[in-house]
């Protein structure tokens, strides 16, 4: 059965500084890959994705994520976080083919000034 | 841009009564779903829905729950006598391809007393 791990609950970061946001996930055939953000009180919205062809994969505010096969792993990283990047972040996986999208229990992520 | 609208975004009812929480998804997907989630928790998979049938549905979706599109636009939750545990957040999706990018409206706070 599919599952996604997202170790860290909390991640508390200063601005402008680096932050990686980590995701594993189990599955023994092929998966697409998700991350969602969630802002104060709204609904999740796409981050990026990864389908298929390069592993790295880029949002247009500068995250980006890198799906690694050997690893199940697809952890979402910026080289320099604002504060309007505070807001929880969702790993989410699905087999190609299939309905049922798996999250993961979500990381909040806090920029501090 | 399109986008997934709930209603309402909030409702307070007693234990044991019937609630429906309606969406509108976007108009030229084909695949919609509801999730929900409890207040600091993850975001759980409930039912996906395509060609005017249920397509894969979790063990939270029991017999209290149904959806349905009574028509070319609305995609409903009925909850039938509802429990104090219902109380969460109950976010729409829709998409427009199977395994695709899941849009989701902004979510229908539901409360019970």
């Amino acid at each position: 059965a599919q599952s996604v791990t997202q170790l860290d609950s909390q991640v508390p970061v200063f601005e402008e500084a680096p932050v990686e946001l980590r995701c594993n996930y189990s599955s023994s055939v092929s998966v697409y890959l998700f991350w969602y953000v969630q802002y104060p009180n709204q609904g999740l919205q796409l981050l990026l994705k990864y389908l298929s062809g390069s592993t790295l994969v880029e949002s247009i505010n500068g995250f980006e994520a890198e799906f690694n096969k050997s690893q199940t792993s697809f952890h979402l990283r910026k080289p320099s976080v604002h504060i309007s990047d505070t807001a929880e972040y969702f790993c989410a996986v699905i087999l190609s083919g299939t309905y049922k999208y798996i999250f993961g229990t979500g990381t909040r992520l806090k920029v501090l000034a | 841009e399109p986008e997934v609208t709930q209603t309402p975004s909030h409702q307070v009812t007693q234990m044991g009564q019937e609630v429906i929480l309606r969406c509108v998804p976007i108009s030229n997907h084909l695949y919609f779903y509801w999730y929900r989630q409890i207040l600091g928790q993850k975001v759980e998979f409930l039912v996906s829905f395509y060609n005017n049938e249920i397509s894969e549905k979790s063990e939270i979706f029991d017999d209290q729950f149904s959806v349905e599109r009574p028509d070319g636009s609305n995609f409903t939750l009925k909850i039938r006598s509802t429990k104090l545990e219902d109380s969460a957040m109950y976010f729409c999706a829709s998409s427009y391809r199977v395994s695709g990018e899941l849009f989701f409206g902004e979510g229908s706070r539901l409360t019970v007393l």
